[in-house]
């Protein structure tokens, strides 16, 4: 989607070292979701961010939303191979879309052994 | 376990053949969606349904349709199958106000269309 960019599309990491994903809207984000899509299976929900500057953390994932929430990253600490995957940012643009969350086009994590 | 179900997991069709796709949701959600996964293209919402016999377009709706007849099922039809839809189909169903959880997805239907 334009209206979601997310960045790096790619991203090669050795097992160990840390990285960020980040999601960027063109406009305000009600809501902003990461899910994580392993290869042949369906997203698996992560994390939900509501509020200006927002966080919150799940094992060794953290998600932050901007104060002025259009931006979202999504940081990885001492990355283990467990962590590959697509992950993706799913953004709630409430009334203007209706019900629907607008999807960004993903980001390849691959995880070095 | 509870969840959303897509039948058939893989499919192959030649150019002009149909089929439906199956989803099936048993966490008794109201709305209820069908995306499109390309290469670097992201999810692409195809058909939407926010209720028992209601649906509605989302962004790529051409060359398919969908019907939700009964609360708990969403089906996908491929009237004539080109080999631009050749992707990886997710169902998703949410509750009417999907906080905090947002969507549960299927496993996805993966389709090549020869």
């Amino acid at each position: 989607s334009q209206e979601l960019e997310q960045s790096p599309q790619s991203l090669i990491v050795q097992e160990g070292k840390n990285l960020t994903i980040n999601c960027t809207s063109s406009k305000t984000l009600y809501g902003l979701y990461w899910y994580k899509q392993k290869y042949g299976e369906g997203l698996i929900f992560l994390m939900m961010l509501q509020k200006g500057g927002e966080e919150k953390s799940h094992e060794k994932i953290t998600a932050k939303l901007d104060e002025k929430k259009q931006q979202s990253s999504l940081h990885i600490t001492a990355s283990q191979p467990s962590h590959a995957g697509i992950y993706l940012c799913g953004a709630d643009f409430s009334q203007e879309y209706g019900n629907k969350l607008v999807f960004g086009a993903g980001t390849i994590l691959r995880v070095k052994s | 376990n509870a969840g959303v179900t897509q039948t058939p997991k893989f499919r192959v069709l030649k150019t002009g053949q149909s089929m439906t796709l199956l989803c099936a949701q048993d966490m008794n959600h109201e709305y209820m969606y069908w995306y499109r996964q390309d290469p670097g293209m992201g999810l692409r919402l195809i058909h939407y349904s926010v209720g028992e016999g209601t649906t509605a377009k989302g962004e790529v709706p051409d060359g398919y349709n969908v019907s939700r007849l009964k609360k708990q099922n969403f089906l996908l039809g491929l009237e004539s199958a080109a080999p631009s839809q050749t992707s990886v189909y997710f169902c998703a169903s949410s509750l009417r106000h999907r906080r905090p959880y947002g969507y549960t997805f299927g496993s996805g239907t993966r389709l090549t269309v020869v």
